[in-house]
């Protein structure tokens, strides 16, 4: 069995400060992991995966997560953040042919 | 725009009607997946197809859920008998196939309100 725990569920961060969202999983399997974002009333967007290539992961709008096996987590950072940042950011667990298996979300909150 | 869609974007209805959604994948995607995601939770699996076979279904699709792929194509979700608690938003996801687990596409989701 798979699950993700999302160790905040809201973050509140000022403009141009560092961002830190958490996540640690359990998986039976090698997971892959994901992060998506979800901005109101808009689809859910890819942020970055890892399935077992380098354990530090870039993705899109400057923000990277890095893959820690002994911790099992997969933290979401980015150095400076912006006021479009503001959304719900969720940590995803897989297994090949497995289903997502979604964390409860973050809520990121970016102060002017 | 080729990514994934969905209709109707909002659906209200009453209690007992019957209510029908679809989803568009990603063309050349052989995999679709619906979830549905409940005000302030993360999206929950219900059911997924390789091209027109149902391979999985979770619990939470009770038995006036009902979803199909008939040609491997787009995909319809059908509640029966809706219940207060079928009010959320449902969500369709695509995938290729691939040696690792592939990357989810979202659609806009279809927010159901039952009264």
């Amino acid at each position: 069995a798979q699950s993700v725990t999302q160790l905040d569920s809201h973050v509140s961060v000022s403009e141009g400060t560092p961002v830190l969202l958490r996540c640690n999983y359990s998986s039976s399997y090698s997971p892959s992991l994901f992060w998506y974002v979800q901005h109101p009333n808009k689809g859910l967007q890819l942020l970055l995966k890892y399935t077992s290539a380098a354990t530090l992961v870039k993705g899109i709008n400057g923000f990277e997560a890095e893959f820690k096996k002994s911790e099992t987590s997969f933290h979401l950072t980015k150095p400076s953040a912006h006021m479009s940042d503001a959304a719900e950011y969720f940590c995803v667990v897989s297994g090949y042919g497995q289903n997502f298996v979604f964390g409860p979300g973050t809520r990121l909150s970016v102060l002017p | 725009d080729t990514g994934v869609s969905q209709n109707p974007r909002h659906k209200i209805t009453k209690r007992g009607q019957n209510v029908t959604f679809r989803c568009d994948p990603i063309s050349e995607h052989n995999r679709l997946y619906w979830y549905r995601q409940t005000l302030g939770q993360g999206p929950e699996f219900l059911t997924y197809f390789q091209n027109e076979a149902q391979l999985e279904k979770s619990r939470l699709l009770s038995d006036r859920f009902s979803a199909e792929r008939p040609k491997g194509s787009f995909s319809t979700l059908e509640i029966q008998r809706t219940e207060q608690g079928d009010s959320a938003m449902y969500l369709c996801a695509s995938s290729s196939d691939g040696l690792y687990q592939e990357t989810q596409y979202f659609g806009p989701g279809t927010r159901l309100l039952v009264l």
